[in-house]
């Protein structure tokens, strides 16, 4: 397996855009994670689903953060529309149970 | 939510040294992982621990859930084990908290 794939790598854009981010997990996982970085605020857990269910989104910090599960394979971050102050990398990682999880590398997203 | 404190927050070793890092939870926990980012910022998850001992090769971990805290192993350590060690606490598996991490760095 290729591992959690995630796409853009790299996005810059203006405040005020939508911008969207996804993430393929790992087939046969029945779980995915988004994950923020910044300098600030460290690493925060943004949603957890399970089976394609979101389960607990009490991490997305504002409504302007959505995020989909439409099936097994592929996952959306958006958001609409976006501020400088979410400037951040946003990480997927997918998990076949409890007790590990597998990261994708990352898009490190830039709002100017 | 948790308060998640790690420490120490830097530490530089020589390879082949031993270190041990630190975990400390504000409230009783079901929920703790440790995890590292290379300095390429790849992350990995190594342990879920919400309580007892694991060894996983050179790195081991303890959790100490009554005494909220939980220590992190690394035997031997090499140049490869660089990056940040971070702590994760929480209630449940989908709810969790980050410390600031302990950034190693381990010299050849």
């Amino acid at each position: 397996d290729a591992g959690v794939i995630q796409s853009p790598r790299h996005e810059v854009t203006e405040m005020g855009q939508e911008v969207t981010l996804r993430c393929k997990p790992i087939s046969g996982h029945d779980y995915l994670f988004w994950y923020r970085q910044t300098m600030m605020r460290g690493l925060e857990l943004l949603i957890y689903f399970n089976n394609n269910v979101p389960i607990d989104d009490s991490g997305m910090p504002e409504d302007r953060f959505s995020a989909k599960m439409p099936n097994a394979s592929f996952s959306t971050l958006k958001i609409q529309p976006s501020e400088p102050r979410d400037s951040a990398v946003y990480f997927c990682a997918s998990s076949p149970s409890i007790d590990t999880q597998y990261f994708g590398p990352g898009t490190r997203l830039t709002v100017l | 939510g948790i308060q998640v404190e790690q420490s120490p927050p830097d530490l530089i070793l020589q390879e082949g040294a031993n270190s041990t890092l630190r975990c400390n939870f504000s409230d009783s926990v079901n929920n703790l992982q440790w995890f590292h980012q290379n300095p390429w910022g790849q992350l990995i998850n190594l342990f879920y621990i919400p309580s007892g001992t694991k060894q996983n090769g050179r790195l081991s971990a303890t959790t100490v859930a009554t005494e909220r805290y939980s220590l992190l192993y690394i035997s031997s350590s090499q140049t490869t084990d660089s990056g940040v060690y971070f702590c994760a606490a929480g209630p449940n598996f989908n709810k969790f908290y980050f410390g600031s991490g302990t950034k190693l760095n381990v010299k050849p």
